[in-house]
């Protein structure tokens, strides 16, 4: 199986920084990778598919790249709204649609 | 309106049953391959099961695998899970979610779960 790694576990960040979170797929998964966020209490939200692709309504300031094994979640000019947990998910594998593990952004 | 809406969960007994159900509208629910995921409160996803569009191919985590069958009924747009020998690591919130994720322009949202809790 296809696993998936996430760093950092947790950051903490301000309004206005730049935010980049890693995910890296245990072997090649092309760009079939999605990214989430989930705030508290709710259902986790997609933010990005196929590696880079922002999904309608999803703010310019979220942007996704890479392929193969390794991609990144950028977040420019953090908003409050963005505090949340982040996750990936490779969907290479059907036999699998592994997630990382995730990553907590909160407020320094 | 597109919508994914869960049910079925409740509080059940280690060793016992359950059947999860999982209602599709505003969309072609019989195009779609279906995915079932679970969290456990605190912790983070677990995909658990995959069915293709007709129900011909199906896949499920090492975790549930020979205690749980995943279903579909397209005419009923409709996705099942049903569980059996739940322990308590098997308590966590249930979503179905979609694959491909989205309808046209816009992603399929994931319904609000539902919560299963094992316990005596």
């Amino acid at each position: 199986d296809i696993q998936m790694t996430q760093s950092p576990s947790s950051l903490s960040a301000s309004v206005g920084d730049t935010l980049i979170i890693t995910c890296r797929a245990s072997q090649s998964i092309g760009n079939w990778l999605a990214w989430y966020q989930q705030k508290p209490g709710k259902a986790p939200k997609l933010l990005i598919d196929k590696a880079s692709t922002l999904q309608s309504g999803v703010p310019s300031r979220f942007s996704g790249s890479g392929s193969g094994t390794d991609f990144t979640l950028t977040i420019s000019c953090l908003q409050a709204d963005d505090f949340a947990t982040y996750y990936c998910q490779q969907y290479h594998s059907y036999s699998s649609f592994t997630f990382g593990p995730g990553t907590k952004v909160d407020i320094k | 309106e597109v919508q994914l809406v869960e049910s079925g969960g409740g509080l059940v007994q280690p060793g016992g049953s359950l059947r999860l159900s999982c209602a599709a509208s505003g969309f072609t629910f019989s195009s779609y391959e279906m995915n079932w995921v679970r969290q456990a409160p605190g912790k983070g996803l677990e995909w658990v099961s995959y069915i293709s569009s007709s129900g011909s191919t199906i896949y499920y985590a090492d975790s549930v695998k020979g205690r749980f069958t995943i279903s579909r009924d397209n005419a009923k747009n409709s996705l099942y899970l049903q569980m059996k020998y739940l322990g308590a690591d098997d308590t966590a919130f249930y979503y179905c979610t979609t694959y491909p994720f989205t309808y046209g322009d816009y992603a399929i949202n994931w319904g609000q779960g539902t919560l299963v809790t094992v316990s005596s």
